[in-house]
C-alpha cells in the first residue's frame, strides 16, 4: 500500500484568492488522481496526473481553474484558483498502486 | 452522467446484525468494482473489491455479490458492530484497476449497539 500525505490539511479562504495543495507519495507512483468531495456527497474525479505530461481533465474541470502540477514520480500539485464559496469541498490526492489508496484529504471553506 | 447509483442513502443495523448496500452501474466496459469505507475527516480506503469473473468474494466479515446480468453489486456486512459506522462507497472502473473511478453517492452505516 501506497501513503499519502497532503497539505494543508484544511483551510479557510477568502473568496477571489488561490490555494495550492500538495501531495507526497511514499513511492513512485505513475498515475496520481486528483478528486473533489463536496460537502456530503460522493467523490468526483477532476483530473488524471501523470509524470512528464500535461494533467488529463475530466469533463466539468478546467486547466485555468484547477491547474496541476506534476513534476515527479512522487509528488503533486492541485491549485484551486479564483475561489468561490461553490468551491468548498474536501480535495483528495489519490495514487494508483494495484488499486487506488487516497490521502486523509484537504477541507476547503471558501468565505 | 451518474453510471454508478448507490442505496440506501443511510442505513441504520444493530449491532450483531447484517448490513446490505447495493449498487448498479450501466457501462459494460467496467471491470473492476471496489467499496470503499470512509470515517468522517478520513480519506476512503479501500474495503474489498471484485471483477465480474466471479460472483462472490468474502473477506472475513464483508462480502461483495455480483449479478453481471443485471449490472448490479452489493456489499454485505455479516455481525455489524459498532465500528462499522462508517461512509461506504461503491465505486468502478475500467481497464486498469482502480483508475479513473466513478463512485456511487455513498450510504451512512450507523450501528447501534
Amino acid at each position: 500500500s501506497a501513503v499519502i500525505s497532503q497539505k494543508p490539511s484544511r483551510d479557510i479562504c477568502q473568496r477571489g484568492t488561490s490555494l495550492t495543495i500538495q501531495c507526497q507519495v511514499d513511492s513512485q507512483v505513475t498515475m496520481m488522481f486528483w478528486y473533489r468531495q463536496q460537502p456530503g456527497q460522493s467523490l468526483t474525479l477532476i483530473a488524471t496526473a501523470n509524470q512528464g505530461s500535461e494533467a488529463t481533465y475530466e469533463s466539468g474541470f478546467v486547466i485555468d481553474k484547477f491547474p496541476i502540477s506534476r513534476p515527479n514520480l512522487t509528488f503533486s500539485t492541485l491549485t484551486v484558483s479564483n475561489m468561490s464559496p461553490e468551491d468548498s469541498s474536501i480535495y483528495l490526492c489519490s495514487v494508483y498502486g494495484g488499486t487506488a489508496f487516497f490521502g486523509q484529504g484537504t477541507r476547503l471553506t471558501v468565505v | 452522467q451518474q453510471q454508478v447509483k448507490q442505496s440506501p442513502q443511510s442505513l441504520i443495523v444493530q449491532k450483531g446484525g447484517i448490513s446490505i448496500i447495493n449498487c448498479a452501474y450501466e457501462n459494460t466496459a467496467f471491470d473492476y468494482f471496489p467499496w470503499y469505507q470512509q470515517f468522517p475527516g478520513k480519506g476512503p480506503a479501500l474495503l474489498i473489491a471484485i471483477r465480474p469473473d466471479v460472483s462472490e468474494k468474502k473477506e472475513g466479515r464483508f462480502t461483495i455479490s455480483f449479478n453481471k446480468s443485471a449490472k448490479q453489486f452489493s456489499l454485505h456486512i455479516m455481525d455489524s458492530q459498532p465500528g462499522d459506522s462508517a461512509t461506504y462507497f461503491c465505486a468502478a472502473s475500467m481497464g486498469t484497476s482502480g483508475s479513473r473511478l466513478t463512485f456511487g453517492e455513498g450510504t451512512q452505516l450507523t450501528v447501534n449497539p
